[in-house]
Formats: structure tokens, sequence, C-alpha cells
């Protein structure tokens, strides 16, 4: 059982479209990673949210942690091929161990 | 600057023999953490070091793997005996001691045990 729940699982959508992908739990945890990660890869971060109710912006992409520190998403405007890839959230604690949920593959089809 | 370095990057091997992978981190980490990725489980933290000493290890599936830390550019993660069910992608990464630091990941040791 995943300690962090992600949805969807899988995600098609056309360039130019938006999305939206989120990550859920129901433990609290202090900080919240997203990664992506390309075949072939290790995961690379992406940012890091620690701040109940924080919102961090990266050019299209917005990332936002609950205000209960349990869930976050990761909202992509005008999505682009590049943005193709394997997106990974992970919850972290205070023994710098981080909890990795299943992920979320994004197709963006040009 | 050079980033984790894992070795081999794909290993093919006969069930019961011994697979050794190794990972060099970033100089300057305090943490090195070794992770197994299966599309049926994702990716699983199996043990992980800080300057050098294991401090959890409860992910290790089962007696036949070990993980070794004798320097601070240096780890190993051994199976013995392998077996096919070990097959997937494992993942060493390495941190900065401090909390909500980013964990920089190697590319992986594609394992497959035939």
């Amino acid at each position: 059982t995943q300690l962090l729940e992600q949805s969807p699982q899988f995600l098609s959508i056309q360039e130019g479209e938006n999305l939206t992908v989120y990550c859920n739990s129901s433990s609290v945890f202090s900080s919240l990673q997203w990664y992506r990660q390309e075949p072939g890869e290790g995961p690379v971060l992406l940012v890091t949210v620690v701040t109940g109710g924080e919102v961090k912006k990266l050019k299209r992409l917005t990332f936002q942690f609950g205000d209960a520190r349990k869930d976050s998403s990761l909202h992509i405007t005008a999505a682009q091929p590049g943005d193709t890839g394997l997106y990974l959230c992970a919850g972290g604690s205070n023994d710098y161990k981080l909890s990795f949920g299943a992920g979320t593959t994004v197709t963006v089809r040009a | 600057d050079a980033g984790v370095i894992q070795s081999p990057r794909h290993e093919v091997t006969e069930m019961g023999q011994e697979v050794t992978l190794r990972c060099k981190p970033i100089s300057g980490h305090d943490y090195l953490f070794w992770y197994r990725q299966t599309m049926m489980r994702g990716l699983e933290l199996l043990i992980y070091f800080n300057n050098n000493v294991p401090i959890d290890d409860s992910g290790m599936p089962e007696d036949r793997f070990s993980a070794k830390m004798p320097n601070a550019s240096f780890s190993t993660l051994k199976i013995q005996p392998s077996e096919p069910r070990d097959s997937a992608v494992y993942f060493c990464a390495s941190s900065l001691n401090a909390g909500n630091q980013p964990q920089h990941f190697g590319d992986g040791t594609r394992l497959s045990i035939l």
C-alpha cells in the first residue's frame, strides 16, 4: 500500500492543453517534493514545498501544498511535448526519508 | 559537476548468482539512499546511510540483500543469491545533511535475473 496516492495513473493530452496531477495521503508530512523522471534516467527534483497552503510556480508549472500538509497538486499550463515524463510526489519526514507515490505518467502529444 | 554515478547501467545474470551494484555519491553529501523501482511497487527505499553509517535498513527485503558504505565516496548493494523477483531498476541517491534537501539520483542499474 502506497503511503502517497497519486492520480491519475496515466494522462495523455494534446500540446497546449492544461493538466493537473494530484498527490494525497492520510499522513502529515514535513515537506512535499515533486520529481520528474524520464526513461532511462533517475528522478530529478522539480520543487519542494514545506508550508501548508504554499503555492510555488516554476514557469508553466504550479505546485500547491494542502493546508493540512497531507496533499499536493501539480498543474501544468499549456503543456509541451518536453513535459512528457513520470511525475512523482514524495513526502518528507524528520528522519530525511522520502515516501514516494506510484507516479503519474504524462504524455503530451505534439 | 559530477552527479551520482552508478555502475553497471545494465546487468543480466542467472538466478543464484551474486550481484553487486555500485554507487558514487556527490562529493560532500552526507546521506546516501538505495531504492528499487518496479512497475508493481513503484520506488521503494531499501536502506540509507548517514556519514557512512546505516541508519535504516527496514526496506531491505531479505537477508539476501546487503549494503555497505566503506567510505564517503563509495557504496555497494549486494544480492546473494539472486532470484528472478529481484529484477528491477536500482537507484542510488545522495543528499546534503539538512532537512527538506533534494535527493540527487543516479541513472540507475537495470537488473535482470533470468
